[in-house]
């Protein structure tokens, strides 16, 4: 069975401080892809990024970078020098690739969520 | 290109009425998924579509739901004699046909039963 966890529910940080989300996932496919989304206090859902089983290169994206470790299953996200707009609830998902010929449906599998909560 | 979009943004409704959401996915998308978010909790998938077919229904409930996808007009999920416990977020999505998989949500109907 497919599964997200994200064992950190809440996080607190003080402005300006470094600040890592775990994701770790299981799944019987070979090929898959992992996200990550915000949900900020306006409640909509931001796409982050999306990475395919197969890519293990690490991306960076301004004040975000990505670790994605395929042999430990994880998918973890840090926000360096965090701000108070990084508020939000973060979300991880994992979804079955919809390859031609195949079964899947792409339907995304979410962890619970880690609540970050950034202080000025 | 507009995004995924839905209306009504907020909903509130009494316990036994009917909540009927709408989903406008985007251009060129055929395939619908529909996902609810219960307070203080992630995102759980409900239903997938594709025009005038549901290929997934795994994750609704066996009763009151129901979920569509017409040849003409938006997707509507439907529940039938709302209570209390169906006040959620609840998000659409969509996607292009073929292998792409990025599936791009909408802003979500806030739904609340009173």
């Amino acid at each position: 069975a497919q599964k997200v966890t994200q064992a950190q529910t809440e996080i607190s940080v003080v402005e300006k401080e470094d600040v890592t989300l775990d994701c770790v996932y299981e799944t019987r496919d070979t090929t898959y892809y992992l996200f990550w989304y915000k949900q900020p206090p306006s409640g909509e859902l931001v796409f982050l990024i999306r990475r395919n089983s197969f890519d293990e290169q690490n991306e960076i994206s301004g004040r975000y970078s990505w670790n994605f470790q395929k042999s430990t299953s994880s998918f973890n996200f840090t926000i360096t020098a965090s701000q108070v707009v990084d508020s939000a609830v973060y979300f991880c998902a994992l979804s079955e690739a919809n390859l031609e010929g195949s079964s899947n449906t792409g339907k995304l599998i979410f962890g619970q969520g880690t609540t970050l909560q950034v202080k000025p | 290109n507009a995004g995924v979009m839905q209306n009504p943004r907020h909903l509130v409704r009494r316990r036994g009425q009917e909540a009927r959401l709408r989903c406008s996915p985007m251009k060129g998308h055929s395939h619908v998924y529909w996902y609810r978010q219960l307070p203080e909790e992630g995102l759980k998938f409900m239903v997938y579509l594709q025009k005038e077919n549901i290929i997934d229904e795994s994750g609704m409930p066996k009763e009151r739901f129901s979920a569509e996808f017409p040849k003409e007009g938006p997707s509507i999920l439907r529940i039938q004699q709302v209570v209390r416990g169906d006040s959620a977020a609840y998000f659409c999505a969509s996607r292009q046909g073929g292998a792409s998989d990025e599936q791009f949500f909408g802003p979500g109907t806030r739904l609340t039963v009173l």
